[in-house]
Formats: structure tokens, sequence, C-alpha cells
């Protein structure tokens, strides 16, 4: 596709649901990175796929967190058992390396997150 | 340890006028990318430009310049000519790549406003 695409854009949900959320990047880019955002915050590292290679889950805050991507295509973050603080937006990116730009990682427009 | 810091929560800036965001970041390693994006009130990451630890210059692109200075781990953004839809949230990022490693962390950011 043209960008990052992410769904939901917006998802209420229950405390103590499961919720997915999904990223498809853009063609052809072999990362993928997965942000948190919460509200007048900066960008807190989740998670990085590079192709087959194992993911670095060094950002994942907690065992309720988990992701997945297939090859290098569609990811998917899950994060099981909601809870209020999760509520933030969740920013998924991808990148493939240019001589000009180096590894630009270029966004989505977000997962907003919101747990009631 | 905080390896990016932008000093700077906000900034003010007359329209026309050039304004500087500071960036300074933390890294042992000697190949990495420090990267500038701006994010508007609508939420969305626009990617404004990219520095790699080698370039000889400081990039440019377009009203976007990067201060980059080495030896004191600064790479300061000078937006020239600001215009009111420069008004939006910055953030400074570096890329650190190493055999097990690959990561793309971003600074706290600097809300500018920009005044008519």
């Amino acid at each position: 596709g043209a960008g990052v695409s992410q769904s939901p854009s917006n998802k209420v949900t229950e405390k103590g649901k499961d919720v997915e959320l999904r990223c498809d990047p853009i063609s052809g880019h072999t990362a993928l990175y997965w942000y948190r955002q919460r509200l007048g915050q900066g960008l807190e590292f989740l998670i990085y796929f590079q192709g087959n290679s194992a993911p670095d889950k060094s950002g994942l805050p907690s065992d309720r967190f988990s992701a997945e991507r297939t090859g290098e295509s569609v990811s998917t973050l899950t994060i099981q058992r909601t809870q209020q603080e999760d509520s933030a937006v969740y920013l998924c990116a991808s990148s493939y390396w240019t001589a000009s730009s180096g590894n630009t990682i270029y966004f989505g427009e977000g997962s907003w997150l919101t747990v009631v | 340890a905080q390896k990016i810091t932008q000093t700077q929560p906000g900034m003010f800036v007359q329209e026309k006028e050039a304004v500087t965001l500071d960036c300074t970041y933390d890294t042992s390693d000697p190949s990495y990318g420090l990267f500038w994006y701006k994010q508007p009130s609508s939420g969305e990451m626009i990617f404004l430009i990219y520095q790699g630890s080698y370039d000889q210059q400081n990039a440019t692109e377009g009203r976007y310049s990067l201060n980059f200075q080495k030896a004191r781990k600064s790479a300061n953004l000078v937006i020239s000519a600001s215009q009111l839809g420069d008004s939006a949230m910055y953030f400074c990022a570096m890329r650190e790549r190493k055999t097990s490693y690959d990561k793309v962390i971003f600074g706290p950011g600097t809300s500018l406003s920009v005044i008519p």
C-alpha cells in the first residue's frame, strides 16, 4: 500500500478484555516497529521486527503484551486483560534502508485505545 | 539512562522568524542515525530530516536543517522562516544498530507554537 495502515483507528474496550491491533506496513519494508504514546507524552518503544530475525521485545511493558509478524507482512499487537493504564495511541512504523535517508521510519496514523 | 534529551518542553517563535530546537543524545556506537519528526495535533508522525553519523555535511530539507555537532553529541533542528503550520510537537530520534540490537528511540519532544 501507499502508507502504513493501522486498524482499528479507535477502540474502546472494557477493563479486563483482550484487544488486537493490526498493522500493515509499506510494501517492501523489512522492518516494523510498535510504539506506545500516552496522552501528552513521547513515544515509548515496544517491539521491533526485522525480516525473519527474532524480534526485539525489550520494550514490552508486561507479559500481557505480545506481538506477532509473519515474514515481512502484517503485524498484530495483542494486549491481554487490558487495564486503564493501557489507554494510549499505539503507533506502528515500517522502514527500509536507503542511502539518502538511512532507515527512515514511516508511521501509520495510530490506533487510539481507550480502556474504560 | 536517557538516551535522547530534549531540554525545551515548550517553545514560542514569531511567524517568519527562525527557531532552533535542541536535541542531545548518548551512544557509544560509532554508527547511528538521527531523525526529526513533527507531530501536529492530528497525531500523525511526519518525517522531517535525517543525519547519519558519518555524514560530513549537515542535512538540509527545505526550511529544515540539522545542526549536527558530533563531538558534543547534539543534533539541533533549525526551522527557518517559521509558519503557523509549524506549530506542533517535534521529536528527535536516534537509531542504533548492533549485532543483536536495532532500535529507534525518541526523545520526550518539544512543543513549538508559532505566534502570528
